[in-house]
């Protein structure tokens, strides 16, 4: 069974500073995507970024960027420049053709000003 | 466009009453998804709809729960009769149905359920 696992529960990072939160996955699959996902303190989830795990090129979407990782099943997220924004709950998520998605844990994100 | 729509935002009941969570995924989206998170634990998918039928119902927990989907619009997810450990957030996510391309899923702003 596939599994996501996000061993930070809670991060911190100063304003305008950069950090990274962690996610590592276990398949047997060869065709997924992995996700990362943003909840702020409003509750609505959003999409961060996404990646086709039959590239090789680490996806970018502005200050967020990935480390993929496929041999290792690593997906790590970095935030350059972290604004009070970033302050939410992310979440790495797989999904292969199933469909249906497998979360981690989340990480809280607390940026301090 | 409008985004995936959930109702009740928040919803406290007695162990053993009976709830209705409704989810309006965004127009034209064929794909439908139930997920649930219990406090501090991850977010596990419950059910997903290809329409008005049920793809994939494995992580449904018992049978107190059932999932409706009539016409393939909206859809309710009925707790019957509920217990505390079915307290957390419902999350429904859309997305639209392509073939061969795994879609990003849209999801609401959950429903938080409190069983007292």
């Amino acid at each position: 069974a596939q599994t996501v696992t996000q061993s930070q529960p809670e991060m911190s990072v100063q304003e305008a500073e950069t950090v990274t939160l962690s996610c590592t996955y276990d398949t047997s699959e060869s065709d997924y995507y992995l996700f990362w996902y943003k909840q702020p303190p409003s509750r609505q989830m959003i999409l961060v970024i996404r990646q086709e795990a039959y590239k090789q090129q680490n996806a970018t979407e502005n200050r967020f960027s990935v480390n993929f990782q496929k041999a290792a099943k690593s997906f790590s997220l970095k935030i350059s420049d972290s604004q009070l924004g970033d302050a939410a709950m992310y979440f790495c998520a797989y999904s292969d053709n199933n469909n249906d998605m497998r979360f981690g844990a989340g990480t809280r994100l607390t940026v301090k000003p | 466009e409008a985004g995936v729509t959930q109702f009740p935002s928040h919803s406290v009941i007695e162990k053993g009453q009976t709830v209705t969570l409704r989810c309006d995924p965004i127009s034209g989206h064929d794909n439908l998804y139930w997920y649930r998170r219990v406090m501090g634990k991850e977010i596990k998918f419950l059910l997903h709809f290809v329409k008005e039928s049920k793809q994939d119902e494995s992580g449904m927990p018992n049978n107190r729960f059932l999932a409706e989907r009539t016409g393939g619009t909206y859809s309710t997810l009925k707790v019957q009769p509920a217990e505390l450990e079915d307290s957390g957030v419902y999350f429904c996510a859309s997305s639209p149905m392509t073939s061969g391309v795994i879609q990003e899923q849209y999801f609401g702003p959950g429903t938080r359920l409190t069983v007292t």
